[in-house]
């Protein structure tokens, strides 16, 4: 079955201990991306990647870095995660210019 | 800057009772605008894909269509499992970011 694979689903830690949160996909996509979703703001782009050991900046990325170094693999890692990081995280993929498929999210929880 | 605004914020409809969902949007040139829906709990699902003013695109109680300026969810004789959250995203020629999304429409359908 093609999907996207986030781990954890759900997270609670304290500031400032990294985290990381993985994100695996089997379709062979090249273009992979993160975004954070909060209520009313919709989802923002956290980091893309184009292929493997190419990534970027999206609307958000403070916080946050990212490596991709296989082509099915993106994580997300918090190096040291603050209160403003709680959200709502979804990871992404698709062949370049095609529908992203997205994972079921990871909800964060840092306190 | 690409804008994404999308109307009303929530909607509560009586099953069978059609109407449309509302997504504004400002971009330098328009390479795609994408409609996904988002069930409580998941990752967004893809709906549709228009390319151009003047097309439409339909599936099973759900059309969508397009201007220049805006793009229209209409749903007809919607039921309850229709309930969930649409999302509108666009994405501009060249844009490596690919997708900027609006905040959503959340839909409730009352049996």
């Amino acid at each position: 079955e093609a999907q996207v694979t986030q781990n954890p689903r759900y997270l609670i830690t304290v500031t400032g201990k990294k985290l990381t949160v993985t994100c695996s996909q089997n379709m062979n996509h090249e273009y992979m991306s993160w975004y954070r979703q909060d209520p009313g703001l919709g989802l923002r782009q956290i980091y893309y990647s184009m292929n493997v050991e190419v990534t970027d900046k999206g609307d958000v990325p403070e916080g946050y870095k990212v490596s991709r170094k296989e082509k099915r693999n993106f994580p997300l890692i918090l190096e040291s995660p603050s209160p403003n990081q709680t959200s709502l995280y979804f990871c992404a993929s698709s062949f370049w210019g095609q529908p992203q498929h997205f994972g079921d999210g990871t909800r964060l929880s840092i306190l | 800057e690409d804008q994404v605004t999308q109307s009303p914020e929530a909607l509560r409809l009586q099953e069978g009772e059609s109407s449309s969902l509302n997504c504004s949007y400002t971009v330098s040139g328009l390479r795609g605008l994408f409609w996904y829906r988002q069930d409580p709990g998941k990752g967004p699902e893809f709906l549709f894909t228009l390319y151009s003013a003047g097309e439409e695109k339909e599936k099973e109680r759900l059309k969508a269509t397009l201007t220049k300026k805006e793009s229209f969810l209409h749903i007809t004789a919607p039921k309850p499992e229709d309930s969930a959250t649409y999302l509108c995203a666009v994405q501009a020629p060249g844009s490596a970011r690919q997708l900027t999304f609006g905040s959503g429409t959340q839909l409730t359908v009352l049996p």
